[in-house]
C-alpha cells in the first residue's frame, strides 16, 4: 500500500517554542491531507482538513492560528504547533487520500511533549 | 455529521475464544465504513473496509465484518482470537463524496490473554 512517513516520530520542546511536524506521502500524490490528534487512551479527533494550495478547513474548536497547516506541494504537509503549551502535548498523526473513494493512507504519528 | 459509537471500550479475552467488536454510525448519507487496528506502540494500520456490494467484508489477519445497513452497524468479527490481536480497535467511517473525513470511534482496547 502506500506509505505516509511523519517526521519527527518524537520532539520534547520547552513552552512558548514551536514545533513543526512534516507529513510526507512517499510513493503517491496527496491531494488531501488531514492531521488528527490523540490523546491518551482516546480516539483521533480531526483537527483539520488539508488541500495541496489552498487553505485548511479547521474543525470547530481548533485554533487556526495555533495549529498552523500549509500544504505547499502534492507530497508535504506541514503542522506547526506555535507556542506551544504542556496542554498540547499530544500524539499527531497525518493521513493522506491519493483520490480514491475512501482510501486513506496513515502516517505513523508525532509524538509531541511540551516542558 | 457523521457519528460513530463503540460500545465496548474494553475486552479482554482468552486465545482462542471468538471476538466481536460492535460499532454503530449515523449519518443520513452513503458511507464508506472502516476498521483500523493500532498494535502496541505502532501506527494505525488498516484492518478492512466496506465500501459498497457484499455486506461481509474480509480483511487481514482472519477479521471480517458485517455491514447491516438497517441497523447502522458494522461490527467486526474472529472466530478465534490470537495473543497478537491485543490493541486497540477504531471504527471510523467518512461520507461516500466530499472530502472523505474520517470520523473515528472511540476505540476497543483488546487484551487477549494467552
Amino acid at each position: 500500500g502506500a506509505v505516509v512517513s511523519q517526521h519527527p516520530s518524537r520532539v520534547i520542546c520547552k513552552s512558548g517554542t514551536s514545533v513543526k511536524i512534516e507529513c510526507r506521502s512517499l510513493d503517491f500524490q496527496a491531494t488531501t491531507m488531514f492531521w488528527y490528534r490523540q490523546f491518551p487512551k482516546q480516539s483521533l479527533m480531526l483537527m483539520a482538513t488539508s488541500n495541496e494550495g489552498s487553505k485548511a478547513t479547521y474543525e470547530q474548536g481548533v485554533e487556526k492560528d495555533k495549529f498552523l497547516i500549509n500544504h505547499a506541494s502534492l507530497t508535504l504537509s506541514t503542522l506547526t504547533v506555535t507556542s506551544a503549551h504542556p496542554e498540547d502535548s499530544s500524539f499527531y498523526i497525518c493521513s493522506a487520500t491519493g483520490g480514491t473513494p475512501g482510501e486513506l493512507f496513515f502516517g505513523e504519528g508525532s509524538r509531541l511533549t511540551v516542558l | 455529521a457523521q457519528s460513530v459509537s463503540q460500545h465496548n471500550h474494553h475486552v479482554i479475552l482468552s486465545e482462542a475464544a471468538s471476538l466481536e467488536l460492535g460499532c454503530n454510525y449515523s449519518y443520513g448519507g452513503t458511507v464508506n465504513l472502516f476498521w483500523y487496528v493500532q498494535y502496541p506502540g505502532q501506527h494505525l494500520q488498516l484492518l478492512l473496509k466496506y465500501f459498497s456490494g457484499d455486506p461481509l467484508v474480509k480483511g487481514i489477519k482472519g477479521f471480517e465484518a458485517e455491514f447491516i445497513k438497517s441497523k447502522f452497524s458494522f461490527n467486526l468479527r474472529k472466530p478465534s482470537v490470537q495473543w497478537s490481536d491485543t490493541a486497540e480497535y477504531f471504527c471510523a467511517v467518512n461520507a461516500r463524496t466530499g472530502f472523505q473525513k474520517l470520523v473515528f470511534g472511540t476505540g476497543t482496547r483488546l487484551l487477549v490473554s494467552p
